[in-house]
């Protein structure tokens, strides 16, 4: 069974675009997560979210928010995207400490 | 900046070698943890490490934590040609939210 799973898992699309990645997680977690991965593997932290209790990075542009429409779901929306978008954004959940990552959806933007 | 930094940022060795990992970081934390990446993949859980600990060991993996350093290592014993994989610190630090940080870490190839 999936544990932490984002869809999809390839994105590509042109400058200026609005596009968003679901993210579900069937752990029974309170906390979920968004993170950015870019070409040369750093891993950023963009948002927490637990509870309707929202943390954000505040290096994150507010062209990206996340929407958690249940407890088992936190889904990213990108607005006008830009070139410097492209890397691979995973989701992760948490109870009590370590996360549990998704597979990953590589943003390509054209 | 990085909170984590690893050393190396890469490593090759030969099967049945230990390898060792080390990551530093800068501010006061709850605890350290280890994911492991395999190529085009998702981040894997290895083994956390309280703020109050000093060493932990999860089957072929120990991992040490110096807090009057700031300092981490992993070490994998009789490494396998499977370990073959990105190691990355990540450090949950104290007002963050549950939030981790992570160094930039270790690309690790052990060759059979």
């Amino acid at each position: 069974d999936t544990a932490v799973s984002q869809t999809p898992k390839y994105l590509v699309t042109q400058m200026g675009n609005d596009k968003s990645i679901k993210c579900e997680q069937n752990l029974g977690h309170d906390t979920m997560y968004w993170y950015k991965q870019d070409s040369k593997k750093f891993l950023k932290i963009m948002f927490s979210y637990n509870n309707k209790e929202l943390i954000i990075n505040e290096t994150v542009p507010n062209r990206f928010s996340p929407k958690s429409p249940d407890k088992a779901h936190l889904n990213l929306h990108i607005n006008s995207l830009e070139l410097g978008d492209s890397a691979v954004y995973f989701c992760a959940s948490s109870l009590l400490g370590e996360q549990y990552f998704g597979p990953g959806t590589r943003l390509t933007v054209t | 900046s990085q909170q984590g930094e690893e050393d190396p940022q890469a490593l090759s060795i030969q099967e049945g070698e230990n390898a060792t990992m080390n990551c530093s970081y800068k501010t006061s934390i709850n605890n350290l943890q280890w994911y492991r990446q395999n190529s085009g993949r998702g981040l894997v859980h290895l083994i956390l490490i309280r703020s109050n600990e000093r060493e932990k060991h999860s089957g072929r993996l120990r991992v040490t934590l110096d807090t009057s350093k700031k300092s981490s290592s992993l070490l994998i014993t009789a490494s396998r040609a499977a370990d073959t994989a990105s190691y990355f610190c990540a450090t949950d630090e104290h007002n963050a939210g549950n939030m981790l940080t992570f160094g930039g870490g270790t690309r690790l190839m052990v060759k059979p």
